[in-house]
């Protein structure tokens, strides 16, 4: 167990909706990162905040957003979803920057049909 | 764009073997090279974060070498066990704070 919470597990939804998966990170951690893994694509940085505010921007499509809110738990936010959008997301925390290990949550499984 | 490379993509061993595998990244603007083990239905996890070069890190029979100023690393498992079965990936933090992960060496040992 990474100490770092995700919600819900999985996730099915239709396309055109929204959706948002919740993230607690491990207690101490100030970072928190989303990744995306689809089918057949490796792990895929999305965005990170550090202490409420947003510190790097991966890939992330403008249809998605994030925050992090001042207890430190982080929320992703998906919106007008396409089939595509199918995939693992992952969130993980790092007690405060990307050269540091991240501790991995156990994922959500979105399923967009 | 900065690119991680791991190789090979898959293998297959006996049980008892001994394996590597490399990783290769950009040797400019290093700040540290991460090594995650991710098995079937969980979620990644930690092995290394390796800093220095010439570093060598070990936990049980997985450890794993760097060499920054030619980019690469290589994690070896000593005599591989069934449980060692599971994708082993490389991780690269830049300098936007961007953590780019390879696409995995996913190894099946067969007891």
């Amino acid at each position: 167990d990474s100490g770092v919470t995700q919600t819900p597990k999985h996730l099915i939804t239709a396309t055109g909706q929204r959706v948002t998966l919740r993230c607690s990170p491990r207690s101490g951690d100030l970072s928190v990162y989303w990744y995306q893994q689809s089918l057949d694509q490796g792990l895929q940085f999305l965005i990170q905040y550090y202490n409420g505010e947003e510190r790097a921007k991966g890939n992330i499509l403008e249809r998605f957003s994030a925050q992090q809110f001042p207890d430190l738990h982080s929320e992703l936010n998906l919106s007008s979803l396409e089939l595509g959008d199918s995939a693992l997301y992952f969130c993980a925390s790092s007690p405060h920057s990307v050269q540091e290990t991240q501790y991995f949550g156990p994922g959500t499984r979105l399923l967009v049909l | 764009i900065l690119n991680v490379e791991q190789s090979p993509q898959s293998l297959h061993v006996q049980e008892g073997d001994s394996t590597n595998f490399t990783c290769s990244f950009p040797s400019s603007n290093f700040y540290a090279l991460h090594w995650y083990r991710w098995e079937t239905a969980k979620s990644p996890e930690a092995l290394f974060v390796m800093t220095l070069n010439g570093d060598e890190k070990k936990k049980g029979r997985i450890s794993a070498t760097l060499n920054t100023k030619e980019g690469y690393s290589y994690l070896y498992i000593k005599g591989s066990q069934p449980e060692d079965s599971a994708t082993y990936l490389c991780a690269f933090p830049s300098n936007t704070g961007k953590l780019i992960f390879g696409q995995g060496t996913t190894l099946q040992v067969k007891p």
